[in-house]
């Protein structure tokens, strides 16, 4: 049971670039989330999904684009990469519970 | 929506000794509130949470309070150590919203002095 796992770890991209996160949850969860992490702003919700084939926006979904084809992957894309997009980004599930649980993160440099 | 509120944003303090984060919600609607402890490099991760329907809540060393009238809650790390050394970061969540995600704090580095 590996929880929520997310690829790649780390990435560069130049600006204008376009690139796709992968998370992964092996729990059967319905719930998962795509969160971003800049420093001194805590986590902020770009989208999330309430199940296969749904997703909606959060606080924060302009430059992004997320699918969710298969109830355990979540992916997370950006068509243009902008240096604002420079950023840690954490993909969290969860099922019927409140509890969410987080993947160990993808550090993503726009240059 | 939602805004969350948390301080200090950084706390030092001795081995052994405990200590409290603060953190205040604005919108009465929220319900669950939970606590996330992030070492470096890693994800965050569940420590501890309370749901509106309780006032307090302990897990050995830590316990959380939540005073709904003030819209305050707040986490208690007693007998500290320095693995406890770590950012945490307090959330809510609206009730009703089912699939909205966490609102979070900015995050309170902890440091442990030994």
């Amino acid at each position: 049971n590996a929880g929520v796992t997310q690829t790649p770890k780390f990435r560069v991209l130049k600006t204008g670039q376009s690139m796709t996160l992968l998370c992964a949850q092996d729990m059967n969860h319905e719930y998962m989330y795509w969160y971003r992490q800049d420093p001194g702003m805590g986590l902020r919700l770009i989208h999330y999904s309430v199940g296969e084939g749904t997703t909606a926006k959060g606080e924060v979904p302009d430059g992004y684009n997320v699918s969710r084809l298969k109830k355990q992957n979540f992916l997370l894309g950006l068509e243009s990469a902008a240096p604002s997009q420079t950023s840690v980004y954490f993909c969290a599930s969860r099922e019927g519970t409140d509890t969410q649980y987080f993947g160990p993160g993808t550090r993503l440099t726009v240059l | 929506g939602e805004n969350v509120e948390q301080h200090p944003s950084t706390l030092s303090v001795q081995e052994g000794d405990s200590a409290v984060i603060k953190c205040t919600y604005s919108d009465s609607a929220s319900n669950y509130f939970p606590w996330y402890k992030q070492e470096l490099g890693k994800g965050p991760q569940l420590i501890i949470d309370i749901r509106s329907n309780v006032g307090e809540k302990k897990d050995q060393r830590i316990a959380v309070t939540l005073n709904k009238t003030a819209k305050h809650f707040s986490l208690h790390i007693t007998e500290t150590q320095p693995e406890d050394s770590a950012v945490y970061f307090c959330a809510a969540r609206l009730s009703g919203g089912g699939a909205d995600g966490l609102t979070f704090g900015k995050g309170t580095h902890l440091i442990i002095q030994p």
